[in-house]
Parts: C-alpha cells; structure tokens; sequence
C-alpha cells in the first residue's frame, strides 16, 4: 500500500533561516512525488513535482529513492512561504491513478 | 480556461439536512477527485471519477456519502442527513489524462457547516 508521512506537523523558522520539511513515502513501484502548498484562503496549488526537477520560489526537492524521502527544502525562508505544505505521491491502483497525500505540514515564518 | 470550479463556496445546513457539492473540472478534463480537509488535519481522498464511473471510491464514507459525474453536467458530491462531524472544507480536484504522474488540478473548495 502507498503511503505518505510528514512527521512535522508545524514547523517555524525565523526569515532568512534554511528550511526543510520532510517527506517519506512507502512504495513498490517507481512513484511520482510532488509538494502542493496551500496559502491562506487560497486553494491547493502544485509547487513542484520531482520529474520536472526545477527549483520554484526558490524550493527544490530530490527523491531520494534510497531513503524513500522527498524532503522540500529552501535556503532563506520568507515570510511570503507561511502556508500549508503537502506531500503527494502518484501510483498504485489497477489504473496507477491513486494520489496519496501526507496530512501536511503548517510552515510559519517568523519575522 | 477558468480553472476548476466549485459552487457554492460555503453551504451551511442543520443536522438531517442533505448537501450537495458541485464540481466543474477544468475544459478537457475527464477525471475528478473529491477530497474533504477537518479542521486543522490534512487532505483526505474520498472518491476518484471519471465520466459515468466511480472509479475508487475507497476513501468515502460507506452511509450517507454518494458521488456522481454524470455524462453531462458537474460531478456531485451529496451527504445525506448530514452530522455536524460533516463540517470541512471539501475539495474537487481534476486531471487531464490517466495515469501516474497527472497533476491534479484544485477547485477553491466549499465550507460546509452543519448547525
């Protein structure tokens, strides 16, 4: 069965500090991995997603297929990034559509 | 193309009452996902459709929870009696094509609040 797990359920950080949330994922198959992030009273918008393998608003994320992670991570946080983090894999299923997301993670800059 | 669509943005029922979600996948989309959000827990998937098909509906509720994506028209999500336990925000989100990898697309959501 497809899982996702974020362990930090809030996660603050000062403006300007490096931030990291975490990502793991239990898969048989070779998944696709994405982080949605969801800004206040705003709806569910796709950040990035691993095959693309791009940097947005200055967030990368690597799979880690070893580790079975796919932790986000920015070097400078701002306080524009206080949103709600999710981590999603695609797969699975007898049609391989099944999304699974993480329960999230509450990311708040601090001043 | 104006996104995917959700009405209304905020329904309000008392307890015994029936709800109905609508959902308009984005032009050229054939696959809608419903999802429901408590308050302060993450996205739960409850049921994946295509047109005329429920294709997993693994994460809804087996009483009272009923989806629909009629060849014409939006996909519908409809809570029968509804519970105040009910109360979330719940969100449609489609995709264009089959398979992993698809990016799903998301509706504003509706707030729902049972009195």
């Amino acid at each position: 069965a497809q899982r996702v797990t974020q362990p930090e359920k809030l996660l603050s950080v000062f403006k300007g500090a490096p931030v990291e949330l975490k990502c793991n994922y239990s898969y048989s198959g070779s998944p696709e991995l994405f982080w949605y992030v969801q800004y206040s009273r705003q709806r569910l918008q796709l950040l990035l997603r691993h095959i693309s393998r791009e940097s947005i608003k200055g967030f990368t994320a690597d799979l880690n297929k070893g580790e079975t992670s796919f932790h986000l991570k920015k070097p400078f946080a701002q306080e524009e990034d206080s949103a709600m983090y999710y981590c999603a894999l695609s797969g699975g299923g007898n049609y391989g559509q099944n999304f699974v997301f993480g329960p999230g993670t509450r990311l708040s800059v601090l001043p | 193309n104006a996104g995917v669509m959700q009405n209304p943005r905020h329904l309000v029922r008392r307890r015994g009452q029936e709800a109905r979600l609508r959902c308009s996948p984005m032009k050229g989309h054939s696959h809608v996902y419903w999802y429901r959000q408590l308050p302060e827990e993450g996205l739960k998937f409850m049921v994946y459709l295509q047109k005329e098909n429920i294709i997993d509906e693994s994460g809804m509720p087996k009483e009272r929870f009923s989806a629909e994506f009629p060849k014409e028209g939006p996909s519908i999500l409809r809570i029968q009696q509804v519970v105040r336990g009910d109360s979330a925000a719940y969100f449609c989100a489609s995709s264009p094509s089959l398979g992993g990898g698809s990016e799903q697309f998301f509706g504003p959501g509706t707030r729902l609040t049972v009195l």
